[in-house]
């Protein structure tokens, strides 16, 4: 069964600060995206990562791929309260099924 | 990218009752699914539904409890049946667009069942 996993699940951090969030799968898959949830709302889409190496940046985030590590990185850069909510990873199989990671809950403290 | 609308946005139900929730979405699409976001939780696929063909149900999900229609490349229709408290959720619908199988989400309906 295909597992996405996604740490650390809470993150409480201070504005001003750096942070990654790491999501990693067991599928060979080559492409993850990144979500944004925020309370009571919908998924917002991030990031697409389409292959090994891939890099995007939208502000302070920035989302990196390694396929071969089955690894993708979320990093904050001196972080501001409105990117306090809740981020998901996902990966595409085969198929169009989309796998969820188990999401990571940021909350960054004035 | 797509407009995606759902309705209900929230109700609150009596257990045994039953709910049809609605995805309409603004433009033609291929693929339609749908979720379930139990409080404080992943994403779970409840199920696929592509227009003209029965939906694709994932393992622990069966057609009996979320009866799904797909009349067109607009629209779709998930039926939460026979409710419980367990029941109780965000239900999303989404579509998939573009060249890279981004999916994109409706505001949800959030579900309560008394």
């Amino acid at each position: 069964e295909l597992k996405v996993e996604q740490n650390p699940l809470f993150l409480s951090m201070q504005e001003g600060k750096n942070y990654t969030i790491y999501c990693n799968y067991s599928t060979t898959s080559d492409r993850l995206y990144w979500y944004r949830q925020d309370p009571g709302k919908s998924l917002e889409s991030l990031f697409v990562l389409l292959s090994n190496g891939a890099v995007k940046q939208e502000g302070r985030l920035m989302a990196s791929l390694d396929t071969k590590a089955r690894l993708s990185t979320l990093h904050i850069t001196a972080a501001v309260h409105d990117l306090s909510a809740t981020y998901f990873c996902a990966v595409d199989e085969p198929g169009n099924q989309f796998y969820f990671g188990t999401g990571t809950s940021l909350t960054v403290i004035p | 990218s797509a407009v995606i609308s759902q309705k209900p946005s929230r109700d609150i139900c009596q257990r045994g009752t039953s709910l049809t929730i609605q995805c309409q979405v603004d433009s033609q699409v291929t693929m339609m699914f749908w979720y379930r976001q139990q409080p404080g939780q992943s994403l779970t696929l409840i199920a696929t539904a592509n227009q003209g063909s029965e939906a694709t149900y994932e393992s622990g999900f069966v057609i009996d409890k979320f009866p799904i229609s797909r009349p067109n490349l607009t629209f779709s229709t998930l039926t939460v049946s026979n409710m419980s408290p367990e029941d109780s959720s965000i239900y999303l619908c989404s579509v998939e667009e573009g060249d890279y199988n981004e999916q994109f989400f409706g505001p949800g309906t959030r579900l309560t069942v008394l």
